[in-house]
């Protein structure tokens, strides 16, 4: 079992659905990351989790909500998208906030119509 | 905040040959990383690397944290080494690694 992993992998909707991408880590890590990566572009960072406590929102639309129910799990729920947020959205993991090797898992590339 | 660039935005390269991708990065940085996307996206860890040398088989890496560089080198490149390179160094709050806008290797055989 690989250390993060993150489900669907592959994501379409519409502009008026409501969906949520998963991510799970194995690797008894106390932080969490949301990044976004879109077409020809760096990967942002969107959202960080330390123990179930988000500490940072990089300026995330809030049709992004995040969740973090306990330092294993990591969701990002979606709703009212644009097709502009069409990406490759990558959870992350490391042993503490900035600190360590960061983990990443599959990605969920998500298309929105 | 910090600014993160890397060197060549991409690179070509017959199978055998050896390469050096670079990453300069704006103020000091204790947390600095080298990873390698594959053609699906995933990202893989390939150097934990805040400053000196580190080799991993036919993949080295140097950060000299004073000058504000790191350099990644893949010697004997392989069709498997293709993908996108990535540097990350944390950010000025301390919470996160941000990334450059990567180097895109393409290796023939």
């Amino acid at each position: 079992e690989t250390g993060v992993t993150q489900t669907p992998r592959h994501l379409v909707m519409g502009m008026t659905n409501k969906k949520s991408l998963k991510c799970e880590q194995h690797l008894g890590h106390n932080a969490m990351y949301w990044y976004k990566q879109s077409a020809k572009k760096p990967l942002e960072l969107m959202f960080v989790y330390s123990l179930e406590e988000r500490v940072e929102n990089n300026s995330v639309p809030s049709r992004f909500s995040p969740e973090c129910p306990n330092s294993s799990h990591l969701f990002l729920h979606l709703h009212t998208l644009q097709p502009e947020d069409s990406a490759l959205y990558l959870c992350a993991s490391s042993q503490d906030v900035g600190t360590g090797e960061l983990f990443f898992g599959e990605g969920s590339r998500l298309t929105v119509l | 905040g910090i600014q993160v660039e890397q060197s060549p935005p991409d690179l070509i390269l017959q199978e055998g040959a050896n390469s050096t991708l670079r990453c300069n990065f704006s103020d000091s940085v204790n947390n600095l990383q080298w990873f390698h996307q594959n053609p699906w996206g995933q990202l893989i860890n390939l150097f934990y690397i805040p400053s000196g040398t580190k080799q991993n088989g036919r993949l080295s890496a140097t950060t000299v944290a004073t000058e504000r560089y790191s350099l990644l080198y893949i010697s004997s490149s392989q069709t498997t080494d293709s993908g996108v390179y990535f540097c990350a160094v944390l950010n000025q709050a301390g919470t996160a690694l941000i990334f450059g806008k990567g180097t895109t290797l393409s290796v023939s055989s």
